[in-house]
Order: C-alpha cells, then structure tokens, then sequence
C-alpha cells in the first residue's frame, strides 16, 4: 500500500540552528502539506503546497519557515533558525485529488534544545 | 475565525460497547468531513469520510453522521475493542484540512 514517508524519525537541534525536514508522498498526489502537532495538543496546520508553488500558509508558517519539492518526489519543510517552541511533531500529509483524504506520515518529532 | 472542535476531550468506554465522538464545526461553507484515528506516536489516520450532500455514511463497525442544521458531525463505533484506543480527529476540507482538538478514546477490558 502506498505511504507517505517522513525522515528522520526523530531530530535533535540546537536553539538557532537550521533543520531541514523530509518526506516523500504518494507518488501520484498533486497536493501536500505539512501540519505540526506540539505535545497533547491538535494538529495544526502550516502550509499547502499544489504545481510548486504554495497554496495557502498558517499565520504559524512565518519567515523562518520553508518549503521545497527540489526533484518531483520529495517535499521538505525548513526551519531557518529554530527556538524552543519549535519542538514538535511535523507531519507531512499529501492528497490526490482537490477534495479526499489526505494520508500523513509518520512524523518527525523535532526537539529544540 | 472558522473552528472545528469537540465537544468532549476524553471518553471511557467498556469493551464490546459503542462509542460515540461528536465534533461541531463552524464554517458552513464546509462540504468535505473526515474523521481520523491517531495512534501514539503516529501519524494521523483516515477513518471515514462524508459529503455534505450525506446524513450518514456507514463503514466496518464506524458510522459517521451529519447533522448540517446544527453544524455537528459525530463518529459512532460499533463493539468498541482494545485498538480503538486512540485520539480521534475531525476535520474539514476546506482549502485545506482544519482539524478539531481531539476526543482521546479509552476502551476499557
């Protein structure tokens, strides 16, 4: 069954220090996203990404974050300079068609210290 | 601005008996509904799904219902098992997916 798939599973970084989050989704999907979900609270959206450009970013997703999809398969979230609230899990979803489920990863759980 | 939310952020349930996770939403121009199981330390995973053009839609031992007057949808499980355990998410699709806070579900032996 296709997946999405995240790495790494989980990351260590210093306060200030740039992280570069990956995923590969389904192959055929058109549209993708990365949410975050802080400890024991929802999941929230960052950032929709659809024909390589963004679709719609959160007032969560400011300068310090970006995204890529550098070669057609994978889709990246960057962090420029990290802070303490930063810890997290970063799911990266992608979706088919404009209105379907959208199937996740696994998650990367991003801890700034 | 628009919200989904739950209106309960935790259930207890006997095994064998059937739950019920109910979520309301905002945004009435929403047309697209799913529910998703999360799993510790997983990622979030579809359950079902329901247009707005549907009341009720029934799969393997889950039924989700829509109530669009009062803007509520609500997942129901048949014979709750041990597995069940998990947090469960609404959201809509609107130009992307708001999720709802959670109901984290306890299936007691």
């Amino acid at each position: 069954e296709p997946e999405v798939t995240q790495t790494p599973s989980h990351q260590v970084t210093q306060m200030g220090q740039e992280v570069i989050l990956r995923c590969v989704p389904i192959s055929n999907h058109l549209y993708f996203y990365w949410y975050r979900q802080i400890l024991g609270q929802k999941v929230e959206f960052l950032v929709s990404f659809y024909n390589n450009e963004i679709s719609e970013k959160s007032e969560i997703f400011d300068d310090q974050f970006s995204v890529e999809r550098p070669d057609g398969s994978n889709f990246t979230l960057k962090i420029r300079s990290t802070k303490l609230e930063d810890s997290a899990m970063y799911f990266c979803a992608s979706l088919h068609a404009r209105q379907g489920s959208a199937f996740f990863g696994q998650g990367t759980r991003l801890t700034v210290v | 601005g628009e919200s989904v939310g739950l209106h309960l952020p935790t259930l207890s349930v006997q095994e064998g008996d059937n739950s019920i996770i109910n979520c309301a939403y905002s945004n009435s121009a929403s047309d697209y509904f799913i529910w998703y199981k999360q799993e510790s330390g997983k990622g979030p995973q579809f359950i079902i799904d329901i247009r707005s053009n549907m009341d009720k839609r029934q799969g393997q031992r889950v039924t989700v219902l829509l109530n669009k007057t009062v803007k509520h949808l609500s997942l129901q499980i048949a014979a709750t098992q041990p597995g069940d355990s998990a947090v469960y998410f609404c959201a809509e699709n609107g130009n992307q997916f708001y999720f709802g806070t959670g109901t984290s579900l306890t299936v007691i032996p």
